[in-house]
């Protein structure tokens, strides 16, 4: 199975900082790679996909780069509505699976 | 407007059996793969499995396999997951959700459910 490592597994950044967050899977998963966002009590939404696609809808000052086994979801000015705990996902290879996920919060 | 609707919490002792359900709305529920996701309490999302209402061909999970069994009934555009035992380690949120492709299984899921609340508690 495929194991992704998300990092860090929270932060806390003012508003308007850029912020970076880190997946890695412990194999090649080519860009078979989304990130979702899910807002306390709320549905995770996807954000990325294709490791660097952005969702219909999206803000543009989110962004996703990487292929292989390193990506990074980067948003480029902290808004205060983007608090929230991010993922990635491989879909690579069954079984989907997770990273641990990162909880943004604003200083 | 594409839709999955959950049914509404459900609280079970442990042992009890449970089936919860999504009603697919908006799109050719045959066509299209229906996954189902799990968090626990304070946890992150991990994947169930995957169900094709078309011919139900079912995939799990190595860690839900023989846990849980995923099933649907075509006539009412409903996927089901079906515990026969529950255990307290079972309470969570269950999300079903669809892919975003009709052409694989395995893919980003772009269409969620708000989610089931299932809590096992003697």
């Amino acid at each position: 199975d495929i194991q992704m490592t998300q990092s860090p597994s929270s932060l806390s950044a003012s508003v308007g900082d850029r912020v970076t967050i880190t997946c890695r899977a412990n194999q090649g998963i080519v860009n078979y790679l989304a990130w979702y966002q899910q807002k306390p009590g709320k549905v995770p939404q996807v954000l990325i996909f294709g490791a660097s696609t952005l969702q219909s809808g999206v803000p543009s000052r989110f962004s996703g780069s990487g292929s292989g086994t390193d990506f990074t979801l980067t948003i480029s000015s902290l808004q205060p509505e983007d608090v929230a705990t991010y993922y990635c996902q491989n879909y690579n290879t069954a079984p989907l699976s997770f990273g641990g996920g990162t909880k943004v919060e604003i200083k | 407007e594409v839709q999955l609707v959950q049914s509404g919490a459900e609280v079970k002792k442990p042992g009890e059996s449970l089936k919860i359900s999504c009603q697919v709305s908006g799109f050719t529920f045959t066509s299209y793969w229906i996954a189902w996701v799990r968090q626990m309490p304070g946890k992150g999302l991990e994947w169930m499995g995957i169900i094709y209402p078309g011919d139900s061909d079912s995939r799990y999970s190595p860690s839900f396999q023989g846990q849980v069994t995923m099933s649907v009934d075509t006539s009412i555009s409903t996927a089901y997951l079906h515990w026969s035992s529950l255990k307290a380690s079972d309470t969570a949120i269950y999300y079903c959700a669809r892919p975003a492709t009709t052409y694989r299984p395995y893919y980003y899921m772009d269409v969620w459910g708000k989610g089931t609340t299932v809590t096992v508690s003697s």
